[in-house]
């Protein structure tokens, strides 16, 4: 049982190149969400998803794009990487949208220079 | 306006010196407050979830409760594997689940 599966760990972008985090959990969860951690901002919601073919905007949503095609799978899009997008990037996913502890992947280290 | 704030922002014990980690939230409605384990480079680990007033979770040296107002986590006698940053995080009623973090209890346990 992997739990929730983040890819890469570590990612250096250019401004303006795009990208897609990848996020997969074996938990049959169907909630997924995506929030990014930054110094003295703590965790924010980019994106969530409450099923398959279901998302909508969290806290943070500008820049990103998100789509669930399968319960398991909920990758995350940066559509053209600017500076202010350098931050870690967590995955989390719950047995329901809310009442239920989230399980969080390891993180994505991106930095846009 | 939402808000969670965590008490001290770091806290440094010695081994076996019991201490408590403080969450105050404002919300509109309480759904859930969660605590979470973070260790550097990784993602948070689930501790608890607590509901309602007056309830209290236990696991190992660490215990956690509620009042409507504030959450503590109580750590006692503490090893330095306790040693992480604690999340406090409220869930709110909405739409979209979401956690709202506390910047949390960098916590470092000396042997």
């Amino acid at each position: 049982n992997a739990g929730v599966t983040q890819t890469p760990k570590f990612q250096v972008l250019k401004t303006g190149q795009s990208m897609t985090l990848q996020c997969a959990q074996d938990m049959n969860h169907e909630y997924m969400s995506w929030y990014r951690q930054d110094p003295g901002m703590g965790l924010r919601l980019i994106h969530y998803s409450v099923g398959a073919g279901i998302t909508d905007q969290g806290e943070v949503p500008n820049g990103y794009n998100v789509s669930r095609s399968t319960t398991e799978d909920f990758p995350l899009r940066l559509l053209s990487a600017a500076p202010s997008q350098t931050s870690v990037y967590f995955c989390a996913s719950s047995y329901r949208r809310e009442g239920y502890g989230y399980t969080f992947g390891s993180g994505t280290r991106l930095t846009v220079v | 306006e939402d808000q969670v704030t965590q008490s001290p922002e770091a806290l440094r014990l010695q081994e076996g010196e019991s201490s408590s980690l403080n969450c105050s939230y404002t919300v509109s409605g309480l759904r859930g407050l969660f605590w979470y384990r973070q260790d550097p480079g990784k993602g948070p680990e689930f501790l608890f979830t607590l509901y309602s007033a007056g309830e209290e979770k236990e696991k190992e040296r660490l215990k956690a409760t509620l009042t409507k107002k504030e959450s503590f986590l109580h750590i006692t006698a503490p090893k330095p594997e306790d040693s992480a940053t604690y999340l406090c995080a409220v869930q709110i009623v909405s739409n979209t689940g979401k956690l709202i973090f506390g910047q949390g209890t960098t916590l470092q346990v000396k042997p």
